[in-house]
């Protein structure tokens, strides 16, 4: 069971390249999301999708798109890299159909903009 | 506990003793609260959890405690050890409402010899 996996785990980018940060999960999760750290920081939510087809704004969406097609997949869009997007991205996944469900967690795409 | 610009708060805890890393939630909306441990270089991993219904829950060496008059989740570690070395975070979500996971700032958590 692998559980959510993200790829790549290291990209470099320069200012203006767009690229797609790839998610899956195989638990059949309806809710999927993605969060950026800063260095020293905490995990601030992007976007997140609750279901196939229906995505919503995080704390800081600007900068990002998503998509959420399939149950599986959860691609986050960089349309334009800037500096500022240098961050580590982790993708996470949850069974909203379970009383007690917590978010399960990818290792995460270390992403460098210079 | 509140970050401080870049800087995450510490608790420096010696070997043996217990941790009690503690969280401020925003929403009293907030129906379910999960606390997470990272370790340097990889994701979040669940500690535990608790539903507003509770104000306690217990697992193995940790106890998580809800507040909600006064917002406040806290998590006690006993006998701390090394590899208790990490940043924890405290998650809250209104199941309820949106599914909307917001993420308190986070505590590094520091074990002395």
């Amino acid at each position: 069971n692998a559980g959510v996996t993200q790829t790549p785990k290291f990209q470099v980018l320069k200012t203006g390249q767009s690229m797609t940060l790839q998610c899956a999960q195989d638990m059949n999760h309806e809710y999927m999301s993605w969060y950026r750290q800063d260095p020293g920081m905490g995990l601030r939510l992007i976007h997140y999708s609750v279901g196939a087809g229906i995505t919503d704004q995080g704390e800081v969406p600007n900068g990002y798109n998503v998509s959420r097609s399939t149950t599986e997949d959860f691609p986050l869009r960089l349309l334009s890299a800037a500096p500022s997007q240098t961050s580590v991205y982790f993708c996470a996944s949850r069974d909203r159909g379970s009383y007690n469900s917590p978010l399960h967690f990818g290792n995460g795409t270390r992403l460098t903009v210079t | 506990g509140e970050s401080v610009g870049l800087h995450l708060p510490t608790l420096s805890v010696q070997e043996g003793d217990n941790s009690i890393i503690n969280c401020a939630y925003s929403n009293s909306a907030s129906d379910y609260f999960i606390w997470y441990k990272q370790e340097s270089g990889k994701g979040p991993q669940f500690i535990i959890d608790i539903r507003s219904n509770m104000d306690k829950r217990q697992g193995q060496r940790v106890t998580v405690l809800l507040n909600k008059t006064v917002k406040h989740l806290s998590l006690q570690i006993a006998a701390t050890q090394p590899g208790d070395s990490a940043v924890y975070f405290c998650a809250e979500i209104r199941t309820n409402r949106d599914d909307k996971i917001i993420f308190g700032k986070g505590t590094r958590l520091h074990i002395l010899p």
